[in-house]
């Protein structure tokens, strides 16, 4: 079952603040974060796993509320790098395939 | 870091031909997945493969699809007869296992074109 992401696009200047969300109506194992820039493949962010965690590096971080079965990616302060597609991939449990929502596109310009 | 490679970058070829797409996973993964890209679209999956055989497949991977792990380091998907909506970027991805953390590398993708 895909999970759903929101918002679908959002626009911001340098220094600006993103929130992008995901949801899944299955229970999840754990959640996926990968960033495309155009014409290249998904780059690893990061992984949560059930548990609640909240995970993070640089200025992006995440998090994973397993009973609502949603994911949330916080950028702050965001530079031009963060332009991209960003997309979450659910497990429903461990060793089923990963599936991907349809992304959320960030644009930042200066 | 260790990479996934993929090989052509670029594919062109006629409605109804077969094509083969290869990929060398990382070396010591064990799980292997193919997904495709179409133009502008979510990553879709397409198939899982673990211990020389499919784990999981979609609704993609229809009997024009099959996927084959032909010696101790390729693994190939094959699309027998192409057709228009064939056209897309398709990405392999490795993982050595499902333990914490463990992510998926992807490779850089064959662009395959269908006319």
């Amino acid at each position: 079952q895909q999970p759903v992401q929101s918002p679908q696009a959002v626009i911001l200047r340098e220094g600006e603040d993103a929130v992008i969300n995901c949801s899944s109506s299955k229970a999840l194992y754990s959640v996926h974060w990968y960033r495309q820039k155009h014409g290249e493949a998904p780059v690893f962010l990061m992984i949560l796993l059930k548990g609640g965690e909240q995970k993070g590096h640089d200025k992006i971080s995440a998090s994973f509320n397993e009973k609502k079965q949603q994911s949330s990616l916080y950028l702050t302060a965001s530079q031009l790098s963060y332009s991209g597609t960003y997309f979450c991939g659910t497990e429903s449990q461990a060793g089923t395939a990963l599936i991907f929502g349809k992304g959320t596109t960030l644009s930042v310009s200066s | 870091e260790p990479e996934v490679t993929q090989t052509p970058s670029h594919q062109v070829t006629q409605m109804g031909q077969e094509v083969i797409l290869r990929c060398v996973p990382i070396s010591n993964h064990l799980y292997f997945y193919w997904y495709r890209q179409i133009l502008g679209q979510k990553v879709e999956f397409l198939v899982s493969f673990y211990n020389n055989e499919i784990s999981e497949k979609s609704e993609i991977f229809d009997d024009q699809f099959s996927v084959e792990r032909p010696d101790g380091s390729n693994f190939t998907l094959k699309i027998r007869s192409t057709k228009l909506e064939d056209s897309a970027m398709y990405f392999c991805a490795s993982r050595q296992g499902f333990a914490t953390n463990e992510k998926l590398f992807f490779g850089s993708g064959t662009q395959l074109s269908v006319l």
